[in-house]
């Protein structure tokens, strides 16, 4: 099994440019989850999907953020317009019906 | 709501010490838990899990029971290698993760 596939794993960009990270999920699993990961605030959910349909997005910072799911394989998060206090580490996960997540590799974002 | 408290780091031992990372949740109902462990420039990685009261989770020398009387998880491991260097996340799980800060763990040769 391929395990969650992420793209790009690194995206350098400039302020104010729109940023979108791909996430495709562990084939069979039904729950997809974003994540961001800082220094300073640590492991943040942003989003959590499940058979496609958004359920949480209440760690969404601001509508700067959005997230789509067009179907069970793949998903997206976009950044417009990216701000420096964006750059972070991007995690995408997958899971099954409540059983552990299995994580991506991440994307490494530097907005500059 | 759900939360895990685990101990702050970062934890720096000798090779072949005894590693402790204290973990507690406070949760409704009877969640899963997990330790999750994120090597340098990687991705997080499940280590163990346990799913009801006073199951025992194990894997590559590390432990975890799931203690519903203390509501801990506390994770162990008798001898650290270098390798073991890593960051390390309690978790609880009800529909999604709630991750614990994380502990940085440095084992020196």
């Amino acid at each position: 099994d391929a395990g969650v596939i992420q793209s790009p794993r690194h995206e350098v960009t400039e302020m104010g440019q729109e940023v979108t990270l791909r996430c495709k999920p562990i084939s069979g699993h039904n729950s997809l989850f974003w994540y961001r990961q800082t220094m300073m605030r640590g492991l943040e959910l942003l989003i959590y999907f499940n058979n496609n349909v958004p359920i949480d997005d209440s760690g969404m910072p601001e509508d700067r953020f959005s997230a789509k799911m067009p179907n069970a394989s793949f998903s997206t998060l976009k950044i417009q317009p990216s701000e420096p206090r964006d750059s972070a580490v991007y995690f995408c996960a997958s899971s099954s019906e409540y059983n552990e997540q299995f994580f991506g590799p991440g994307t490494r974002l530097t907005v500059l | 709501g759900n939360s895990v408290t685990q101990m702050e780091g970062p934890v720096t031992l000798s090779e072949e010490a005894f590693l402790t990372i204290n973990c507690t949740y406070t949760a409704t109902g009877y969640p899963s838990l997990f330790w999750y462990v994120q090597y340098p420039g990687e991705g997080l990685q499940l280590l163990l899990k346990a799913t009801k009261a006073d199951d025992k989770g194990s894997n590559k020398g590390f432990e975890a029971t799931y203690r519903k009387e203390t509501t801990s998880f506390h994770l162990e491991k008798g001898s650290v290698q270098v390798s073991d260097s890593a960051v390390y996340f309690c978790a609880l799980n009800d529909y999604k993760l709630s991750f614990g800060a994380g502990t940085t763990v440095t084992v020196r040769a």
